[in-house]
């Protein structure tokens, strides 16, 4: 049971472009949304994280978007460069669930030079 | 300040064995989760130690199992091996883990089943 749809499944941009994935989810007991970056051979590492009583956040060139009524959210990475490339995951987490996160498929970013 | 480590790196079992993975959590977390990954399914959460008892558990047969000890340190194991238990096992820790908490995660064992 997936929970969390992430697309699209690949992504190809320039340097500079504006990367966009989303995210929609069905539980409404999900009360945090994180974003994750994960290189090859690499574990995930947290990017950023919403809540959902907030509609927008910014972290450096990173940006969610979050529409609550609609459930769904989305990542947009600004001037986006070749380092960016990397394997995208959203994930979603319910407040009583501890550390239980429910991970969107996951999206591959590839930036060309 | 160190990472989450995890060991081995690799390892290639066949099936029916058993194999268990180790990980050692940021020094003064005391949560550890265990997550699977594989091309097919993602990334799936197995379960969460807190203060050496299981507090969640996720949709996984019994063959996969956990322990954490005193200085919370993890290990998991898993049973009577199959080949769809080919994947990354990955292990994160966070000081208490509660929701908008950090996680971290370390770099997984991944596991071969021939």
């Amino acid at each position: 049971q997936q929970q969390v749809k992430q697309s699209p499944q690949s992504l190809i941009v320039q340097k500079g472009g504006i990367p966009i994935i989303n995210c929609a989810y069905e539980n409404t007991a999900f009360d945090y949304f994180p974003w994750y970056q994960q290189f090859p051979g690499k574990g995930p590492a947290l990017l950023i994280a919403i809540r959902p009583d907030v509609s927008e956040k910014k972290e450096g060139r990173f940006t969610i978007s979050f529409n609550k009524s609609a459930k769904q959210f989305s990542l947009h990475i600004m001037d986006s460069q070749p380092g960016d490339s990397a394997t995208y995951f959203c994930a979603a987490l319910e407040e009583t669930s501890g550390s239980r996160l429910t991970f969107g498929e996951g999206t591959q970013l590839t930036v060309n030079p | 300040k160190a990472g989450v480590t995890q060991t081995p790196r690799y390892l290639i079992k066949t099936r029916g064995q058993q194999v268990t993975l180790s990980c050692s959590p940021i020094s003064g977390h005391r949560s550890v989760s265990w997550y699977q990954q594989t091309p097919g399914q993602g990334l799936q959460f197995l379960f969460e130690y807190f203060s050496e008892t299981q507090r969640n558990k996720g949709n996984f047969p019994g063959r996969f199992s956990g322990r954490q000890f005193s200085n919370s340190r993890s290990e998991m194991n898993v049973s009577t091996l199959e080949l769809g238990d080919s994947a990354l096992y990955l292990c994160a820790s966070s000081f208490l883990g509660v929701s908008n908490e950090k996680l971290f995660f370390g770099s997984g064992t991944q596991l071969s089943v021939l």
